[in-house]
């Protein structure tokens, strides 16, 4: 069965603090993964995609890492911020021929940086 | 250039009652998937259109139907609302099955009552 599974599933932070949240996923064929963020009652907001031949994607202070050996993927959150609360969503990618793709989302990790 | 834009925002229904939900792609996209999202969990797949028809559907029942118009904006209807219908319906739009471009919407936060 394909799924993604996230953790821990919530965190708690203290602003300029460093975080790293975790994705193992069970997902063939594999295509490619993607971190989301999303804030409470918005839509998810792309942070990284790496197909499986990427090891790390960066994008400001976040980091992807990917070992597709494993299949496991980590977020790291560098100096972070009060705005860095929400959650994070984990989400791999299944493209079939023909054209066709399906996303496998986590149930995320929900991040709360406090003052 | 406008992203995914849904509508409404917000929405109260009573249960047994129908409820439509729209979406607008981004420019340029010619694909719209819809989700459901629980509080606190993943969203889940409902169903995609392209080119007006449904070409893939997720584990939802047929109360659950949508519909894809020529300018590629779609809707979602929900018929028999249930308790359990409540949840953020989020759309998502892409060009045919390209990922990177792949955009959701905002969401319209559905609560039945």
């Amino acid at each position: 069965k394909n799924q993604v599974e996230q953790s821990p599933q919530s965190l708690i932070i203290l602003e300029g603090k460093n975080c790293t949240l975790q994705c193992n996923y069970t997902v063939s064929p594999f295509s490619n993964l993607r971190w989301y963020k999303q804030d409470t009652g918005r839509g998810p907001v792309s942070l990284t995609i790496m197909t499986f031949s990427e090891n790390t994607k960066s994008n400001g202070r976040y980091t992807a890492t990917l070992d597709a050996d494993t299949k496991q993927s980590s977020l790291h959150i560098t100096a972070s911020q009060l705005s860095d609360s929400a959650s994070y969503i984990c989400v791999v990618i299944i493209l079939f021929s023909g054209g066709y793709n399906k996303l496998i989302f986590g149930a995320g990790t929900r991040l709360a940086v406090h003052p | 250039d406008a992203g995914v834009t849904q509508s409404p925002t917000h929405l109260i229904k009573t249960r047994g009652q129908q409820v439509t939900l729209r979406c607008s792609p981004k420019s340029g996209h010619d694909t719209v998937s819809w989700y459901q999202q629980a509080l606190g969990q993943g969203p889940q797949f409902i169903f995609q259109y392209y080119e007006e028809e449904e070409r893939q559907r997720g584990n939802f029942p047929d109360r659950f139907s949508g519909h894809q118009f020529p300018n590629y904006s779609s809707e979602l209807n929900v018929n028999a609302l249930l308790l359990g219908d409540s949840a953020l319906y989020l759309c998502a739009s892409s060009l045919g099955s390209q990922i990177y471009g792949y955009t959701f919407g905002s969401g319209t936060r559905l609560t039945v009552v």
